[in-house]
């Protein structure tokens, strides 16, 4: 399954499939992006983060894509498991300087994933 | 550890009632930020502090204030509730400012006011 983060909050995938969370940028100059994962009454938890100078970068069943031509981030997820239900959030970082508290977070996706 | 801790979960204010979130950690980092999520949005950062006496304003600081007297508390304080106050708050640390330092978050305060 596939999502436009900001705009079509919620994602369903069948248990098992790969799941793909989009999230559109706005700051060509911003150089830094994370995806965090914020379960139900929990706080976000940090999931990945890639540096402008990187295309993708791999986790443990995550892979964030970076394609700055257009100003867009994905984070796949693979084998998704129920588990993995929650709401995603990407920030990015418009300070060059590497500033948390510049960061700009986005609207996040809410993923469902069906037994 | 326990991390990030907040209290209470939940609370209820009345407009014009004041009130004090708590927020500690047991990491000794440095930094500790709060947030306000409000339904269907991204985080606001409300206020930091970059170490114990040191604050400063975030994105939206207007109704709050707060507090570092010590490296491992970061209260929150509304004065005057009002219902645009009405949101999830989140604590949050990091052991720098740095951007390739994870945010270590608290299970966050549900707060109403009405």
């Amino acid at each position: 399954g596939e999502s436009v983060g900001l705009h079509l909050p919620t994602l369903s995938v069948q248990e098992g499939d790969n799941s793909i969370i989009n999230c559109a940028y706005s700051n060509s100059a911003s150089d830094y992006f994370i995806w965090y994962k914020q379960e139900s009454g929990k706080g976000p938890q940090f999931i990945i983060d890639i540096r402008s100078n990187m295309d993708k970068r791999q986790g443990q069943r995550v892979t964030v894509l970076l394609n700055k031509t257009v100003k867009h981030l994905s984070l796949q997820i693979a084998a998704t498991q129920p588990g993995d239900s929650a709401v995603y959030f990407c920030a990015e970082n418009e300070d060059g300087a590497g500033n948390n508290r510049k960061l700009i977070w986005g609207l996040g996706t809410s993923l469902a994933v069906n037994p | 550890n326990a991390g990030v801790t907040q209290t209470p979960k939940f609370r209820i204010l009345k407009i014009g009632q004041s009130m004090t979130l708590q927020c500690t950690q047991d990491m000794n980092h440095n930094y500790m930020y709060w947030y306000r999520q409000d339904p269907g949005m991204g985080l606001k950062l409300i206020y930091y502090s970059v170490g114990a006496g040191i604050t400063d304003k975030g994105e939206v600081p207007n109704g709050y204030n707060v507090s570092r007297s010590t490296t491992e508390d970061f209260p929150l304080r509304l004065e005057l509730a009002a219902p645009s106050q009405t949101s999830v708050y989140f604590c949050a640390s990091s052991n720098t400012g740095g951007t390739n330092e994870k945010l270590f978050f608290g299970s966050g305060t549900q707060l109403s006011v009405l």
